[in-house]
């Protein structure tokens, strides 16, 4: 069965610190993976990765792809309380499999 | 363009009943998705449509039904609502045709209590 497994399951940080988040997989036929903030209610589209070791970049935020480890992260530098929210990290297989999403980190950036 | 739109946003039902909740896909887009997130659970993939046919369904039971109209908007109907269906029902729409892959696209979601 499919899986994905995000950690920490939530985290506290202060402004102003760097916070990595993590994502590691189990797919059959791996074909993209996704990442996601949901502050209130609809998850928004950060980034999508299919190239091992690209980093794709948004201002504060990046995100690393290693398909041979099985696994992504997400940084955020200089963090503010906008960021506070819910990272949800998702798989895409080939074909027409559904997207299999983790169950979340939830960051709370503290003034 | 307009985004995803999910009718209603918030909804009140006691156990036992139905419901019917609504799924406006950007325009152009023929994929409809519809999720289940609770805390505890997290998202679930309840079922996705495409052309108007049921292209992949989750693990849930036979109460959970959905349609796709000719217009690409969608509806899912939950019958003999229970306590644990209280969830924040949200439904994606995605350009994929099947071939390629693309994002998907969520709306605001509609919250459901049941009581």
């Amino acid at each position: 069965e499919d899986k994905v497994v995000q950690s920490p399951l939530s985290l506290v940080v202060h402004e102003g610190d760097t916070v990595t988040l993590n994502c590691s997989y189990e797919v059959t036929n791996f074909r993209s993976l996704l990442w996601y903030k949901q502050e209130k209610k609809a998850p928004t589209f950060l980034f999508m990765l299919t190239s091992s070791g690209i980093e794709k970049k948004s201002g504060r935020l990046s995100s690393i792809l290693d398909k041979k480890e099985l696994f992504s992260i997400l940084n955020i530098t200089a963090t503010q309380t906008g960021d506070s929210a819910v990272y949800l990290c998702a798989v895409a297989a080939s074909g027409n499999t559904p997207l299999v999403f983790g169950k979340g980190t939830r960051l709370s950036v503290i003034a | 363009k307009a985004g995803v739109t999910q009718t209603p946003r918030y909804l009140i039902k006691t156990r036992g009943q139905q419901v019917t909740l609504s799924c406006s896909p950007i325009s152009g887009h023929r994929s409809v998705s519809w999720y289940q997130q609770t805390p505890g659970q997290g998202l679930q993939f309840l079922f996705e449509y495409f052309s108007e046919t049921q292209r992949n369904k989750g693990n849930f039971p036979g109460r959970f039904s959905g349609r796709q109209f000719s217009n690409s908007r969608s509806e899912m109907n939950v019958s003999t609502l229970e306590l644990g269906d209280s969830a924040l029902y949200l439904c994606a729409s995605s350009p994929r045709d099947g071939i390629s892959y693309n994002e998907q696209f969520f709306g605001p979601g509609t919250r459901l209590t049941v009581l």
